[in-house]
């Protein structure tokens, strides 16, 4: 593994199935972060971890959980999805500094049915 | 309300030179990040600006004036490559990064 990596990559789900979106970074940074990004919008942040332990809730939270059991591996959990759930997912690690730049990982498209 | 703004779509010839502005209202202020994002794919960091002035790295810089709440990146010497859509994001007081739309840029030979 280098840097960030999210799977899987693309995923077409029923409405009302759980899905987990999994993403790994091997850089030892502390602060996490799911965003989503749609079509004419900005990237939009679900949930952080500022380190291993603690989540909070970002601008569009609703119908997602996150845990973070340590520091490289931050899973981001739909418990039922819905068609309003369609997007490409992002997660993002920061170094130490608040002020640091984000490393993204590839992306996931998921397509809700 | 805290809000980013920058151009939807800009066109420009290869060879030439762009420029691409964001302006910000945020809730304070603790720094300014470029990205650039290629369709289908994941952003990258470009530049980040915290003082006033111009950051140069190669043919892409970025200017950063507080007092205006304004950015803008510059582009030179474009290539087909740097056909992406680029992202203007700021960090808050609260150490939040708020980010705009992002300006599609197209290249024409």
């Amino acid at each position: 593994i280098a840097g960030i990596t999210q799977a899987p990559t693309s995923q077409i789900l029923a409405a009302g199935r759980r899905m987990t979106l999994r993403c790994t970074q091997d850089m030892r940074h502390n602060a996490m972060y799911w965003y989503r990004q749609d079509l004419g919008l900005g990237l939009r942040l679900i949930h952080y971890s500022n380190t291993a332990g603690t989540t909070g809730k970002g601008e569009v939270p609703d119908g997602y959980s996150v845990s973070r059991a340590n520091t490289d591996d931050f899973p981001l959990t739909l418990a039922s999805a819905v068609p309003s759930q369609t997007s490409v997912y992002f997660c993002a690690s920061r170094g130490v500094e608040d002020t640091g730049e984000l490393f993204f990982g590839e992306g996931s498209r998921l397509t809700v049915l | 309300g805290q809000n980013i703004d920058q151009p939807t779509e800009m066109t420009a010839t290869e060879g030439a030179i762009v420029q691409i502005n964001c302006t910000y209202q945020t809730s304070g202020f603790n720094g300014l990040f470029w990205y650039q994002q290629h369709a289908g794919e994941a952003p990258t960091f470009l530049s980040y600006n915290v003082l006033d002035g111009l950051e140069e790295k190669g043919r892409f810089s970025s200017f950063l004036s507080r007092s205006k709440g304004y950015s803008y990146l510059l582009l030179k010497e474009l290539q087909m490559k740097d056909s992406a859509s680029y992202l203007c994001a700021v960090t808050n007081s609260n150490y939040q990064l708020i980010w705009g739309a992002g300006t599609k840029l197209i290249i024409k030979p």
